[in-house]
């Protein structure tokens, strides 16, 4: 079966340092990776994907991910964080032809001024 | 380009009542894929449609249904409302069903509280 852990509940970071969102996964078979951000009281907003390729992937607003097959790590990655990252991100899995997203429990990020 | 939009934004139902959730997918997708997301939880799969068919269940009971429209809208109904079933619905649409290029999209979701 398919799982997505986010080891992390909180990230705390000081705006303009580096940011890193842990997420490991657990599949049998060749993964499609997933990041998404959640503001409050609004859904899910796609940041980026793995799908193949590059094992570094670039996404919206300056966040960008490393995939890691040895070990089964997508970690989210922003080099100067801003405050209005603040905000819940879920990490998730989806199989090759598989329709359904799996999702870890999330990781709130907190950027102080 | 219109996103994926949810009505309504709020519901509040008492236990044994049933319920119906909207979705509109965004233009040009034909897959709609639904959500439920407890309080501090992931989201967790319930169903997907894909051109107006069932395509993939997750582990929801039957009091789970929904349907897929010629126009590839959607709706999610739940019977015999539960105090567990209180969350925030999500619903995602996305081009095709599976494919390595689809990424599902998501709307604003419907906040349901059932009393």
């Amino acid at each position: 079966a398919q799982s997505v852990a986010q080891p992390e509940d909180q990230v705390n970071v000081a705006e303009g340092n580096p940011l890193t969102v842990k997420c490991t996964y657990s599949v049998s078979g060749n993964p499609y990776l997933f990041w998404y951000v959640q503001y409050p009281n609004r859904g899910l907003q796609f940041l980026l994907k793995y799908i193949t390729g590059d094992n570094l992937v670039k996404g919206s607003y300056g966040f960008e991910a490393e995939f890691n097959k040895s070990q089964t790590s997508f970690h989210l990655k922003k080099p100067s964080a801003l405050v209005s990252d603040s905000a819940l991100y879920f990490c998730a899995v989806r199989l090759t032809g598989f329709q359904k997203l799996v999702f870890g429990t999330g990781t709130r990020l907190l950027v102080s001024p | 380009e219109t996103g994926v939009t949810q009505s309504p934004t709020h519901l509040i139902k008492t236990r044994g009542q049933q319920v119906t959730l909207r979705c509109s997918s965004q233009s040009g997708h034909n897959t709609v894929s639904w959500y439920q997301q407890a309080l501090g939880q992931g989201p967790q799969f319930i169903f997907q449609y894909y051109r107006e068919e069932e395509n993939g269940r997750g582990n929801f009971p039957p009091r789970f249904s929904g349907l897929q429209f010629p126009n590839y809208s959607s709706e999610l109904n739940v019977n015999a409302l539960e105090l567990d079933d209180s969350a925030l619905y999500l619903c995602a649409s996305s081009l095709t069903s599976g494919g390595p290029t689809d990424t599902q999209y998501f709307g604003p979701g419907t906040r349901l509280t059932v009393l």
